[in-house]
């Protein structure tokens, strides 16, 4: 499979537990991107790496929201002390750059 | 900050019916994409348009880019079951982050 994969497909967690996800995007893909999705609305942009650069991180991404991607392959997402308000679908996705956008299946998080 | 919205929200047609979303900006696009996510499925990319007033067609789909490069359609000809999902428009203003729009949700009476 050469598509964009993500780790885990689902995770719950407890209220001010920390957790973190991976992505692994396209081999050949030198630029990729986390997003947030919540029910009925699109994806929102948290962040953006070029190789392993993070050149870019949305205004409403509060401190408890880190990402990594320290060869410039894979990338994670850790997010401390989680919140109700972060249960939501993290989508990453890959491109090159013609600016066409692969994403991954996600990771559905659920904080109780 | 930039909004990008698009109307209807909800879309119930007829098979066959034919089936329009507009999708506008707050600010000049340098280029827009266009993503159908199906229930319970990720966003899969449909086209990217670059030029003012570009039109491009895929079979029953024809997307238009605005001569101000603020707004944008997608219209589909005589639509099927396979239709059904949501559709996003994303805009791109010269930073590398897409803003994507509100979504489109299309269903499909048999």
């Amino acid at each position: 499979d050469t598509g964009v994969s993500q780790d885990p497909r689902h995770k719950i967690t407890k209220r001010g537990q920390n957790v973190t996800f991976r992505c692994d995007p396209i081999s050949e893909h030198n630029r990729l991107y986390w997003y947030r999705q919540t029910l009925g609305q699109g994806p929102e942009f948290l962040t953006y790496f070029q190789n392993e650069a993070q050149l870019e991180k949305s205004r409403l991404l509060s401190d408890r929201f880190s990402a990594e991607r320290p060869k410039g392959s894979f990338s994670t997402l850790e997010i401390q002390r989680t919140e109700q308000g972060d249960s939501a679908m993290y989508l990453c996705a890959s491109s090159s750059l013609f600016n066409e956008q692969f994403f991954g299946p996600g990771t559905r998080l659920t904080v109780l | 900050g930039q909004q990008v919205m698009q109307i209807p929200q909800y879309q119930h047609v007829q098979e066959g019916e034919d089936f329009t979303t507009y999708c506008n900006s707050s600010t000049t696009l340098s280029n827009i994409q266009w993503y159908k996510q199906r229930p319970g499925g990720h966003p899969v990319f449909l086209i990217q348009l670059v030029k003012s007033g570009e039109v491009k067609k895929q079979k029953r789909l024809t997307f238009q880019f605005g001569e101000a490069k603020k707004n944008s359609s997608l219209h589909i000809t005589a639509t099927q079951t396979t239709d059904v999902g949501t559709y996003f428009c994303a805009g791109l203003s010269g930073a590398n982050n897409l803003f994507f729009g509100t979504g489109t949700r299309l269903t499909i009476i048999p």
